[in-house]
């Protein structure tokens, strides 16, 4: 069964603490994504990897760190420099081509305690 | 990526046809039209894309107006499952140097009425 899978569903942070969110994909997809959601609003992008071992910042990597080791995973921390880290935070694939649709996994809703 | 605007939201009486507008003059000749929906809590949901012709798939269809300065998404038999966020979004390819994420503004709340 092919898909995009991020894990936990929920997660619940100290103040303080530094948390990894899994992001794997079965695809074979060489893009990889990850954007922040806040209530109401629109999907913010934080990193992009087009390929193993390489990726971008988006336009909110600040207090966000990333590694593309592998194809199929692309796992994202949340430091403690991030000030505001209680969100929603989606992960996305997408195959080569000239369009390049992107496709979403179902999301980790992080809550700071 | 060019800018598009939606309204903000709409209501749709089920069984009929949905026509979600979307306007993006400053879309570049490189630039594909995508539309994706979010139902609440979920990661977003691809529905379809095009650049110049219409579009059609089993979800959707796809309006492009003979300019690409605005676009429909019309789903052609709304049902109360298809109440969600939809957002159209216009970006380039890999190819056409859009190697970077989507950008998703607010949307459309899309709601369909019983």
């Amino acid at each position: 069964d092919g898909g995009i899978t991020q894990s936990p569903k929920y997660l619940f942070r100290k103040e303080g603490q530094n948390v990894t969110l899994s992001c794997e994909q079965n695809l074979n997809h060489d893009a990889m994504y990850w954007y922040r959601q806040d209530p109401g609003q629109g999907l913010r992008l934080i990193y992009y990897s087009q390929i193993v071992n390489d990726f971008q910042k988006g336009d909110i990597a600040e207090g966000y760190s990333v590694s593309r080791e592998k194809k199929e995973s692309f796992p994202l921390t949340v430091t403690s420099a991030q000030k505001n880290p209680t969100a929603f935070y989606l992960c996305a694939s997408s195959p080569p081509g000239p369009s390049e649709t992107q496709y979403f996994g179902p999301g980790t809703r992080l809550l700071v305690l | 990526d060019a800018k598009t605007t939606q309204p903000p939201s709409m209501d749709c009486a089920e069984g009929r046809a949905a026509n979600l507008p979307c306007n993006h003059s400053t879309i570049s000749g490189n630039e594909y039209v995508y539309w994706y929906r979010q139902i609440h809590s979920q990661g977003p949901q691809y529905i379809i894309h095009g650049l110049k012709n219409n579009e059609t798939n089993e979800m959707a269809s796809l309006i492009i107006t003979e300019d690409r300065k605005s676009s429909t998404l019309i789903l052609p038999h709304a049902t109360l499952r298809d109440t969600a966020v939809y957002y159209c979004i216009v970006r380039a390819g890999l190819r056409g140097g859009g190697a970077d994420g989507l950008t998703f503004g607010k949307g459309t709340h899309l709601i369909i009425q019983p």
